[in-house]
């Protein structure tokens, strides 16, 4: 049973560009949340995707957006990039079917902006 | 808004000396406490989830409990393995986001 998985491991951009990150939800699962961890810091809640729609969003600007695709997959695109942005960026997916609805993790994606 | 306090944020303990970890919350009605395991670099890995006051989850050394104010995280006789950083998350009545402390860094010495 695969789990979580997301692309790419380690991404390097420069300050104004554009990234896009990449989630590939647990089997059976069909809710995608993504999350911003600053190192020494718990993961930040960014938004979460359920049905192709954003379902409820943390304190993000807009420069943060996603998209949930019919196979339950989703992106984290970010904007006009911030050395702010720096961090490890996690994908959770998790199961409405489930009464806790805990989240998976994957090994996320680490930003580096200079 | 809901709030997720952990502490102490770091603890090393000597293999085999037993300790708790601790995870104070405030939410607007819990629907779930959840604890997670995270190594260093990599993603967090679930350990339990408690829906309510006096419930109880056991795996191998790690026990959590639950009261109406906190959750606590006992680990009984660690071993080095189980050094990483120990994460706690409450998921309120606004059910679609989860709250997460900050952690606690377990270093366990051999």
């Amino acid at each position: 049973d695969a789990g979580v998985t997301q692309s790419p491991t380690h991404l390097i951009k420069t300050r104004g560009q554009q990234v896009t990150l990449r989630c590939s939800p647990k089997s059976g699962h069909d809710t995608v949340s993504w999350y911003q961890q600053a190192l020494g810091q718990g993961p930040q809640f960014i938004f979460q995707y359920y049905e192709e729609e954003e379902r409820q969003r943390g304190n993000f600007p807009d420069r943060f957006s996603g998209h949930q695709f019919p196979n339950y997959s989703s992106e984290l695109n970010v904007n006009a990039l911030l050395l702010g942005d720096s961090a490890l960026y996690l994908c959770a997916s998790s199961s409405t079917d489930r009464p806790g609805q805990e989240q998976y993790f994957g090994p996320g994606t680490r930003l580096t902006v200079t | 808004e809901d709030q997720v306090t952990q502490s102490p944020e770091a603890l090393r303990l000597q293999e085999g000396e037993s300790s708790s970890l601790n995870c104070s919350y405030t939410v607007s009605g819990l629907r779930g406490l959840f604890w997670y395991r995270q190594d260093p670099g990599k993603g967090p890995e679930f350990l339990f989830t408690l829906y309510s006051a006096g419930e109880e989850k056991e795996k191998e050394r790690l026990k959590a409990t639950l009261t109406k104010k906190e959750s606590f995280l006992h680990i009984t006789a660690p071993k080095p393995e189980d050094s990483a950083t120990y994460l706690c998350a409450v998921k309120g009545n606004n059910f679609n986001k989860f709250y997460f402390g900050s952690g606690t860094k377990l270093n366990v010495k051999p």
